[in-house]
């Protein structure tokens, strides 16, 4: 069976620091990948996805970014944090249509 | 842009109540699925629906895919406090390899 992992659980970090998301995918192969951001009990918006190593879309601009280093690694990634930048993220994969996602437990972010 | 607009934003009712969340775009798509959200996790699936007018029974819960597959609706008869949590419609589309994702609506079954 499929798992998705997702760490750290949570996270605490000052303003202007760098972040280092991770998640990782096991009993698939060339899954879809993806990063979602979500407000306190709101909607999710999807920041980034991936469907194969290397291929990157964004659909938020901002100062994150997404890598995809293997096949089953989605990583997410600042350079430099902002308060904005403090909520729950979430990972999720998929195969192909019609597109049922799985997701990761989360990591809470908050930005100090 | 693709939304997907749910309603009611909140619901807060008591056990062995029925309730009717719905899920509402201007646009059409190829599937609609449905999850549900507790405190602190990932949502987890609930159901897909692919077929205009389809209707699936998951226990208490029943979803249906509107004719047009521009809308969509979940059912819950005789409301448990195990229901509760965030419910989050989501579509996807034949082009695009992600989902539009609904604005949520939150249920609090009370004893």
């Amino acid at each position: 069976s499929q798992t998705i992992h997702q760490w750290p659980a949570t996270l605490v970090q000052p303003v202007g620091s760098p972040l280092s998301l991770e998640c990782t995918v096991e009993g698939t192969s060339n899954p879809n990948l993806y990063w979602y951001r979500q407000a306190a009990g709101r909607g999710l918006q999807l920041l980034f996805y991936s469907v194969g190593i290397g291929q990157i879309s964004s659909e938020v601009p901002q100062n994150l970014s997404a890598s995809r280093p293997q096949d089953r690694q989605f990583i997410l990634s600042s350079k430099k944090l902002l308060l904005s930048d403090s909520g729950f993220y979430l990972c999720a994969w998929s195969w192909n249509s019609p597109y049922e996602q799985y997701f990761g437990p989360g990591t809470r972010l908050t930005v100090t | 842009t693709q939304l997907l607009e749910q309603s009611p934003q909140f619901l807060s009712i008591q056990e062995g109540e029925n309730l009717t969340v719905y899920c509402n775009s201007s646009s059409v798509f190829s599937s609609l699925q449905w999850y549900r959200q507790e405190p602190g996790e990932g949502p987890v699936l609930l159901v897909t629906v692919v077929t205009g007018g389809e209707v699936k029974k998951l226990k208490r819960l029943t979803f249906q895919f509107g004719d047009a597959r521009k809308d969509s609706s979940l059912h819950i008869t005789a409301a448990q406090p195990g229901d509760t949590g965030l419910y989050l419609c989501a579509g996807a589309t034949g082009t695009a390899s992600k989902l539009t994702f609904g604005t949520g609506t939150r249920l609090q079954v009370t004893l």
